[in-house]
């Protein structure tokens, strides 16, 4: 959906960097949410924010930081990157009371 | 929120309906069924959703049982653009927990 953009798309990085994933949209929504997907399994939740100054852990949050600037915009920090974390990253939001997640195209991470 | 049970795989002509199930077989009276799909490492896509009525939009018709134990998604005319992985998905409607829980869902590959 072109209305929830992530940046970067790819992103190779080494064991220890400190990286962070960018999420805007552009659809109004107050929620907001950061999860992670490895190989041929489900989407895991690391984060979540309600509103700007609502943060939320998820299910597997450690490692991981996130800042959430503005209604439209969420970032996911990995302090000091480890290989464990190369995944497919994906932002999604919502509207407070409407269940419908809408996500954007995903951050391919490489920690080597 | 409840367990779902879906195949891991399914095959479909194109140009015929294809039929994907669900069991959620421990579904409260207050959760719903979600139904998303996920090309390739695109980005999940929301589809439809319903609680017992049976529901139609542009992308598909959710057909729930009567004791809402289990559901079926319906495509009416699969097209190879819908070869995907489909997850179904129950939760409560305005739940406090952010996130959607992902399965593994239905590998559905549409045939020429």
């Amino acid at each position: 959906d072109a209305d929830v953009t992530q940046t970067p798309r790819n992103r190779i990085t080494k064991t220890g960097k400190r990286i962070m994933l960018e999420c805007s949209q552009t659809k109004g929504h107050d929620r907001m949410y950061w999860y992670r997907q490895d190989p041929g399994l489900g989407l895991r939740l690391i984060y979540y924010s309600f509103d700007v100054k609502d943060i939320n852990k998820g299910e597997i949050s450690d490692g991981y930081s996130v800042s959430r600037q503005a209604q439209a915009k969420f970032s996911l920090s990995l302090e000091s990157a480890i290989p464990n974390q190369t995944a497919l990253y994906f932002c999604a939001t919502s509207v407070r009371g409407l269940e419908t997640q809408y996500f954007g195209p995903g951050t391919r991470l490489l920690v080597l | 929120d409840a367990k779902t049970t879906q195949p891991p795989s399914m095959d479909c002509a194109e140009g015929r309906a294809a039929n994907l199930p669900c069991n959620h077989s421990t579904i409260s009276g207050n959760e719903y069924v979600y139904w998303y799909r996920q090309i390739h490492s695109q980005g999940p896509q929301y589809i439809i959703h319903g609680l017992k009525n049976n529901e139609t939009n542009e992308m598909a018709s959710l057909i729930i049982t009567e004791d809402r134990k289990s559901s079926t998604l319906i495509l009416p005319h699969a097209t190879l653009r819908d070869t995907a992985v489909y997850y179904c998905i129950v939760r409560v409607y305005g739940g406090s927990q952010g996130n959607l829980i992902f399965g593994k869902g239905t590998k559905l590959s549409v045939k020429p």
